[in-house]
Parts: C-alpha cells; sequence; structure tokens
C-alpha cells in the first residue's frame, strides 16, 4: 500500500541543523508531488515546503525561505529536507505527504511524522 | 497572505449533523480540502475537491463550497468522528490550512 516514512526528527541547539528523511513505497515517487508539513505541539498544521517530480520546481512558506532546502532521490524514492538556522519555533513534528492530484491539490497519505525539537 | 478561518471548537450530540465551517476570500472560486486528525494520529483526507469523499471515507461526511465559506458536515455523527478538522485551499504557490476546528461529540 502507500507509504510514507519520515525519520531523521531529535534535538537541537538554536542555530543547528537537521536533515529530515521521507521514505516512499506503493506508488510512483517520481511521478509525484511532495511536500513537508509541520504541526507544533498543540498547534494546527503548517505547509512547510513543496517540490515537484523532476525537483525543478520548489516552493516554501515565508517561515522557512532561506533557511529550509527540500530535495529528493527519485533513484531512492526518497524525500528530504535540509534545516538549517534552527530556531526555537521551529519545533514541530514533520509529516511528508504526497499530492496525488499532480500539483498545488491536496494531502494523502500523510507519513507518521518525525518531532524536531529545537532547544538550548 | 491569504487566511482560513475555522471555529476553534464544536460540539454535537451522538447522531445529530455536525458542521464545520471554514471561510476565505472568495473560497469558493478555488478548491477546499478536509482532513481529520484524530488524537495522536497524522492527519487523514476526508474530503477533496470540495465535496468528493476518498475511497474508504463514510458517506456520512460531506462537503460543499461557494462564496466565502466551504463547509463540512458530518450527518449522524459517530464518537468515533470526534477529531481535529483542518481545511485547506492553495494560493500564490502556498499550501494554506485553517486554524482546526476540535470535534467534541457529547
Amino acid at each position: 500500500q502507500v507509504q510514507l516514512v519520515e525519520s531523521g526528527g531529535g534535538l537541537v541547539k538554536p542555530g543547528g541543523s537537521l536533515r529530515l528523511s521521507c521514505a516512499a513505497s506503493g506508488f510512483t515517487f517520481s511521478d509525484s508531488y511532495m511536500s513537508w508539513i509541520r504541526q507544533a505541539p498543540g498547534k494546527g498544521l503548517e505547509w512547510v515546503s513543496y517540490i515537484s517530480p523532476s525537483g525543478t520546481t520548489i516552493y516554501y512558506a515565508d517561515s522557512v525561505k532561506g533557511r529550509f532546502i527540500v530535495s529528493r532521490d527519485n533513484a531512492k524514492n526518497s524525500l528530504f529536507l535540509q534545516m538549517n538556522s534552527l530556531r526555537v519555533e521551529d519545533t514541530a513534528v514533520y509529516y511528508c505527504a504526497r499530492d496525488p492530484n499532480g500539483a498545488q491539490g491536496w494531502f494523502d497519505p500523510w507519513g507518521q511524522g518525525t518531532l524536531v525539537t529545537v532547544s538550548s | 497572505s491569504y487566511v482560513l478561518s475555522q471555529p476553534p471548537s464544536v460540539s454535537v450530540s451522538p447522531g445529530q449533523t455536525a458542521t464545520i465551517t471554514c471561510s476565505g476570500d472568495k473560497l469558493g472560486g478555488r478548491y477546499a480540502w478536509w482532513y481529520q486528525q484524530r488524537s495522536g494520529l497524522s492527519p487523514a483526507l476526508v474530503i477533496y475537491h470540495d465535496s468528493k469523499r476518498p475511497s474508504g471515507i463514510p458517506e456520512r461526511f460531506s462537503g460543499s463550497n461557494s462564496g466565502n465559506t466551504a463547509t463540512l458536515t458530518i450527518s449522524g455523527t459517530q464518537a468515533m468522528d470526534e477529531a481535529d478538522y483542518y481545511c485547506q485551499a492553495w494560493d500564490s504557490n502556498t499550501a494554506v490550512f485553517g486554524g482546526g476546528t476540535k470535534l467534541t461529540v457529547l
């Protein structure tokens, strides 16, 4: 079945870096638009970034622009999020999700999420 | 930036109809999607393209979108429907989520 599994979360100090991964299976990853979405503890959902199948079209939320970099390895069915200059307010569960519509549609499915904690 | 507004909470008795609204400027002119997030779990799609149900979503879930408001309706609400619900749309290459509505089934 279609499955997304995130990894790479953990505790990092403010100003530090972390790289998240998302392993995809059960669908043609190389044809899929993908996004990262986060959820701070006890808060709502916040979209972070979006990448086209070829990786040539990328969008970021203003809150992470210039600090986060999304990328993908279609040969390894994997999505990545390089997070630099981390701030306390980046603390959240990070989900990867597929856009089955092709572009700027809905998110389905979502992974189980990986927790990133930014704290000194 | 584009904003989607949802009521923070909605309460409903079992078997009754729950209505959750999502308001945004000219929202009816774009697609809206709805997600359910049960406690401790990842969000899951319940409505796409304003009113379509994904496979496996019960018929009691329905959606509409017109003017400035998208609406998620749950008919014959069950205890298992207690969850947070989020609407979502796109604006200027940015995905926007509503703040979420906590549905309590009393």
